[in-house]
């Protein structure tokens, strides 16, 4: 199946800082990209939609100015939370979705390994 | 509103035994069904995943029974094994949208 990496796997800086997470897609092109935020035990929320090449479309109740993402290349998309406080600790997980011919005729989305946050 | 419901919370089931997990939408425009495998700390893995056309969907042990009419879909986990143990999340979208997901099954098979 279609490979979707992101790096770090875990992070921890303190609060204030900013942090980039990156999304790739190894071996498939990805014109849009995911990004979701899961707490310990809760399903996956949406942040935010990502189509290479125009800005992301954020979800209800996101922060575009705190979570600011870039999706330069059809495998590459980054999200970088600005000046972190605590409150942003979480697990964040991108997505990419596959064009129908990769995944046996359905358009499907894979998940990255995601990434642990710890903001202190 | 929670657009995908999805039951039980939590599951339990002998080795063996047969896991199912259910999922109800009221969305009419969602033609497409994917179930996806949690492990902690792991990002979502797809398992398998339906478009409504077929009313089921057989992957090794898992088997996605779809119902239309009722708006309901479910998940089958045949001779079900400890390594199986992980969160399940159901979800949906219209068309290839953006997905809206259930609020997940912790799923532990007991050796």
């Amino acid at each position: 199946g279609a490979v979707v990496s992101q790096h770090p796997s875990r992070v921890i800086c303190k609060s204030g800082t900013s942090v980039k997470i990156e999304c790739r897609s190894l071996d498939f092109q990805a014109t849009t990209m995911f990004w979701y935020r899961q707490f310990p035990k809760q399903s996956l929320m949406l942040m935010a939609t990502s189509n290479e090449g125009s800005k992301a479309t954020y979800e209800q109740g996101v922060e575009k100015d705190k979570f600011l993402i870039n999706h330069a290349s059809l495998t590459l998309s980054t999200l970088t939370v600005t000046s972190a406080h605590p409150e942003d600790s979480s697990f964040y997980i991108c997505s990419a979705r596959t064009g129908g011919n990769l995944a046996g005729g359905l358009e499907t989305q894979y998940f990255g390994p995601g990434t642990r946050l710890l903001v202190l | 509103q929670q657009q995908v419901k999805q039951s039980p919370q939590s599951l339990i089931v002998q080795k063996g035994g047969i896991s199912i997990i259910n999922c109800a939408y009221e969305n009419t425009a969602f033609d497409y069904f994917p179930w996806y495998q949690q492990f902690p700390g792991k990002g979502p893995a797809l398992l398998i995943a339906i478009r409504p056309d077929v009313s089921e969907k057989k992957e090794g042990r898992f088997t996605i029974s779809f119902n239309k009419s009722a708006k309901q879909f479910s998940l089958h986990i045949m001779d079900s094994q400890p390594g199986d143990s992980a969160t399940y999340f159901c979800a949906a979208s219209p068309g290839y949208s953006t997905l809206t997901f259930g609020k997940g099954t912790m799923l532990l098979v007991s050796p």
